[in-house]
């Protein structure tokens, strides 16, 4: 199995950058790193995903270290609203089940 | 468009009774998951159809547990003789073909067994 890991909570003051990591060892050269995010009472919410470069988009950037083994979810300006539970995910190519969900990092924004 | 929907949203059955959970997904989705989320843990993975069949059907906890995608796209999730354990919120997902192609997940059924 692909597996991740990640810390079980994270907090972070509002305004501030987030730097949210995960780690993924036993990835492949063709495994697609997934980030989504779970808000309380709803189901989980795509946020970002990439390959090898880094990626942007408006809700967060995704930085790959040169190895693949890790990878780091930044949110540039952390709200009240980004308080979720954030889970790091890899999806091989192929292979439609492997999509297995960690416990991910729970998420605290201190006004 | 419209997302994921999932009904009910709340289900409450006794043990041992039979129920169904229905997922409307994405029109054009061609994968489709169940998943389950007990309190505090990530969701689990139970089965994903590529179109109308079962691509992996391993995470079906045992044989109460079926599901069904008759069409390519409505699928339901069938329980028989509900124990506690059961208990959870059932979570859907649809997407398009490829590894990277997002999941969009509806907002899950809230199964309660008493």
């Amino acid at each position: 199995d692909a597996k991740t890991t990640q810390p079980n909570s994270m907090e972070s003051n509002e305004e501030e950058p987030v730097h949210l990591p995960c780690n993924h060892s036993t990835i492949s050269g063709t495994d697609y790193i997934h980030w989504y995010r779970q808000l309380p009472s709803q189901g989980p919410e795509y946020v970002i995903h990439g390959l090898t470069s880094n990626v942007n988009n408006r809700m967060a950037s995704l930085a790959i270290a040169e190895d693949r083994k890790s990878s780091t979810l930044i949110l540039h300006r952390a709200t009240l609203r980004d308080a979720a539970v954030y889970y790091c995910i890899l999806r091989v190519p192929n292979t439609g089940n492997q999509f297995y969900f960690g416990t991910g990092t729970s998420l605290t924004v201190i006004p | 468009g419209a997302g994921v929907s999932q009904t009910p949203s709340n289900k409450v059955t006794e043990k041992g009774k039979y129920v169904e959970l229905r997922c409307d997904p994405i029109s054009g989705h061609t994968a489709l998951y169940w998943y389950r989320q007990s309190l505090g843990q990530g969701p689990e993975f139970l089965i994903y159809f590529q179109g109308t069949g079962a691509a992996d059907d391993s995470g079906l906890p045992n044989d109460r547990f079926f599901a069904v995608r008759p069409e390519g796209s409505v699928s339901t999730l069938k329980i028989q003789r509900t124990e506690r354990g059961d208990s959870a919120v059932y979570l859907c997902a649809s997407s398009s073909t490829g590894p990277q192609s997002p999941l969009h997940f509806g907002n899950g059924t809230r199964l309660t067994v008493t």
